[in-house]
C-alpha cells in the first residue's frame, strides 16, 4: 500500500463551524506533512510531525489545529476559519524526514476546502 | 523558502525527451536536490532525488553538475500524461522542511 488517503475529498463548512480534515498512512511512514495550495500557487508547508510529535510549525494561526493520534493518523481541525482559508490542503508523509535520503514525500490527493 | 530557480513555462513534442533545468546555487554539501511533479488538480508526485551523483529510475534521470549549482530533469520519451508542473526543491534550513517554488509548466503536445 503506497497511498496516502485523504478525507473528505470536499468540504463547505462556514466561518462559525468546526470540522476536521484526515489523513491515513499504511506505510510505515513516522514522518506526516500538512500543506496548503491556493489556486496557481505552489504547496505551502504548514504542519511536520516527526514520530507523533509536532516539530515544525510555519507559524499557522491556531484556528487550525494538528493533531497525530497515532502514526498512521493525520488531523488537521478547523475552526472559525475566514474566506481566505479556502485552498485544497495537502497530506504527506515519509519514511525520514524531508531532506534526508529516505525523505521523499508521498502526497495525498488532497482536500478541497471552501469557506464561506 | 524555496531557493531554487526554474523557467516558468517549457513546451515537449511527445516522443521527445523533455530536459527541464534547475538552479540552485545555495545548496549545501550534504542537501539532497528533489524533483516532484503535480498533475493539474492531483497530489504532487515525487520523481527522483540525488546528492551528487547522477540518478535514473523508471521515471526519469537526474544529471547534478559537479559543482552542485544547478540540475536537469530528463524525461526520456515525454507523453501527453507527462503534462505537469514540475518542482526542482531543495530542503529549508531544517530537516523536514521542503519548500516547493513555483516550478516550471511542462505542456508536452502532440
Amino acid at each position: 500500500d503506497t497511498e496516502v488517503t485523504q478525507t473528505p475529498k470536499h468540504l463547505v463548512m462556514g466561518m462559525t463551524n468546526k470540522k476536521s480534515l484526515k489523513c491515513e498512512q499504511h506505510m510505515g511512514h513516522r514522518a506526516m506533512y500538512w500543506y496548503k495550495q491556493k489556486a496557481k500557487k505552489p504547496p505551502e508547508l504548514m504542519f511536520v510531525y516527526s514520530y507523533e510529535k509536532l516539530s515544525i510549525n510555519e507559524s499557522v494561526p491556531s484556528r487550525f489545529s494538528p493533531e497525530c493520534p497515532n502514526s498512521s493518523l493525520l488531523n488537521l481541525h478547523l475552526h472559525a476559519l475566514q474566506p481566505e482559508d479556502s485552498a485544497l490542503y495537502l497530506c504527506a508523509s515519509s519514511q525520514g524526514l524531508a531532506g534526508l535520503n529516505t525523505g521523499e514525500l508521498f502526497f495525498g490527493e488532497g482536500s478541497r476546502l471552501t469557506v464561506l | 523558502d524555496a531557493k531554487t530557480t526554474q523557467p516558468t513555462s517549457m513546451d515537449c513534442a511527445e516522443g521527445r525527451a523533455a530536459n527541464l533545468p534547475c538552479n540552485h546555487s545555495t545548496i549545501s554539501g550534504n542537501e539532497y536536490v528533489y524533483w516532484y511533479r503535480q498533475i493539474h488538480s492531483q497530489g504532487p508526485q515525487y520523481i527522483i532525488h540525488g546528492l551528487k551523483n547522477n540518478e535514473t529510475n523508471e521515471m526519469a534521470s537526474l544529471i547534478i553538475t559537479e559543482d552542485r549549482k544547478s540540475s536537469t530533469l530528463i524525461l526520456p520519451h515525454a507523453t501527453l500524461r507527462d503534462t505537469a508542473v514540475y518542482y526542482c526543491i531543495d530542503r529549508g534550513s531544517t530537516l523536514g522542511r521542503l519548500y516547493f517554488g513555483r516550478g516550471t509548466q511542462l505542456t508536452v503536445w502532440p
